[in-house]
């Protein structure tokens, strides 16, 4: 079973680089067919899809977030990676990372647990 | 971008009710949409994708339906496990948005 958990500081300073990243257990990030997203969720609120990698490093991003956002993988170290730029108050969320399924890389199918990350001086 | 209406926001009901929750997409998306079901302070669990192809080891209580711009998920006898909220997503067009969610209360 693919297990998927999120890293990185909990707590960003206004016009900082949130930098997250998500370490893959259970099964290797280079699988053919899989590919890797990052989808984040204010509190209280809906979710918004950020982007998605494939192991070769190819990326598709959200036409809203694509200025700020830089999505990376490291297959040597099962781990894939997301960078937003000059953050504000309104990128406080829970940041999760999940994998597609092997039918659609945008059918969600493993989740890792989230990480809350406050955007505050 | 493709906008997601759930309907109703929130919603109470008692254990073994049938009940059905509402999706619409602003223009067509042919059965490119997926069912979330999530439980407080946990991520995400796929239910539905395709709109009607129920997720390995979901419960068959549990069923979508529709195309074009309707969308619906049944549950077919409430379980207490089934408190929760749920939420709509589309894959058709590969800038993926999801519905704003309905929470499911027991009342």
């Amino acid at each position: 079973q693919v297990q998927l958990q999120e890293s990185g500081p909990r707590l960003v300073k206004p016009s900082q680089t949130l930098s997250l990243s998500c370490t893959v257990s259970g099964g290797s990030i280079s699988s053919a067919g899989h590919y890797w997203s990052w989808i984040r969720q204010h509190p209280g609120k809906g979710l918004e899809w950020f982007g998605y990698i494939y192991h070769s490093g190819n990326t598709f991003y959200n036409p809203s977030l694509k200025s700020r956002l830089t999505i990376s993988v490291d297959t040597s170290k099962n781990q894939f990676y997301l960078s937003l730029s000059s953050v504000t108050a309104a990128d406080t969320a829970v940041y999760y990372c999940a994998r597609g399924s092997s039918r659609s890389w945008s059918i969600f199918e493993f989740w890792g647990q989230g990480i809350l990350v406050t955007v505050s001086s | 971008d493709i906008q997601m209406t759930q309907s109703p926001s929130s919603l109470s009901a008692s254990v073994g009710d049938r009940v059905t929750i509402t999706c619409r997409a602003s223009e067509g998306i042919a059965t490119y949409l997926n069912w979330y079901q999530q439980k407080p302070g946990k991520a995400p669990k796929i239910l539905i994708f395709g709109a009607s192809s129920l997720q390995s080891g979901v419960p068959s209580r549990f069923s979508g339906s529709g195309s074009g711009t309707d969308f619906s998920l049944t549950i077919s006898s409430l379980q207490p496990e089934d408190f929760a909220t749920y939420y709509c997503q589309q894959s058709y067009s590969s800038s993926i948005t999801f519905g704003q969610g309905t929470r499911l209360e027991i009342k």
